[in-house]
């Protein structure tokens, strides 16, 4: 059975950074696109990221672009969002989820940024 | 950036109705890149309709996607309790995915 498990959410300050996991299993993950989305609270959907199998192709939302990374290493099966210069608007739920229409999601992990 | 816009905001509606949603987009989707999530609250969305009117794996046939081009729907034939919930709209045609801003979908 396909699972994504996110990890590395909590407290972040403001100008500060943290890092997000997500952890496939029961799928090729070399073989899917990859994305994050993330849904602050009480509001809907906002992408943030995409990443092709390979790696080769990214894309990011304006909002972030420039301050997270999105990157995979494949060998771990394993996702990843590098977040820089973290301000109050990045506080949200961040999902992982496969290929562009988005099929499975993990269950997410919260991200709050306050001094 | 292609813009979504859901509508209606709110839909109240009793079990056993049919339920119409809508997405319209500010430009073209082609190749039809358009899909529907259901949202629960406390849940990760869920993938219920992909390429407009493709039904995702082990979705109720009650669920159906239609429309092309520029406006979409999202038709619930028969409203069991479990379809209460916010349904996003998405496209996928540009490399910067975009999300419509969600109908909820309540009990009347």
């Amino acid at each position: 059975e396909e699972q994504l498990v996110e990890s590395g959410g909590g407290l972040g300050q403001p100008g500060g950074s943290l890092r997000l996991s997500c952890a496939a299993s029961g799928v090729t993950f070399s073989n899917y696109e990859m994305n994050w989305v993330r849904q602050a609270p009480g509001k809907g959907l906002e992408w943030v990221a995409y990443i092709s199998n390979t790696g080769t192709s990214i894309y990011y939302s304006d909002s972030v672009k420039g301050r997270f990374t999105i990157s995979r290493d494949n060998a771990k099966n394993s996702l990843y969002l590098q977040m820089n210069s973290l301000r109050a608007e990045d506080t949200a739920i961040y999902f992982c989820a496969r290929d562009r229409k988005l099929v499975s999601w993990g269950q997410g992990t919260l991200v709050t940024v306050s001094s | 950036e292609i813009v979504l816009t859901q509508s209606p905001g709110t839909l109240s509606l009793s079990p056993g109705e049919r339920a119409t949603l809508s997405c319209r987009a500010s430009q073209s989707v082609t190749s039809n890149y358009l899909a529907w999530y259901q949202q629960k609250r406390g849940q990760a969305p869920r993938l219920l309709i992909y390429g407009a009117s493709s039904r995702a794996t082990v979705i109720p046939d009650r669920f159906s996607g239609s429309g092309s081009g520029t406006d979409f729907t999202l038709t619930i034939s028969r409203l069991e309790p479990e379809d209460f919930a916010v349904y996003y709209c998405q496209q996928y045609d540009k490399p910067t995915i975009t999300f419509g801003q969600g109908t909820r979908l309540e009990i009347k």
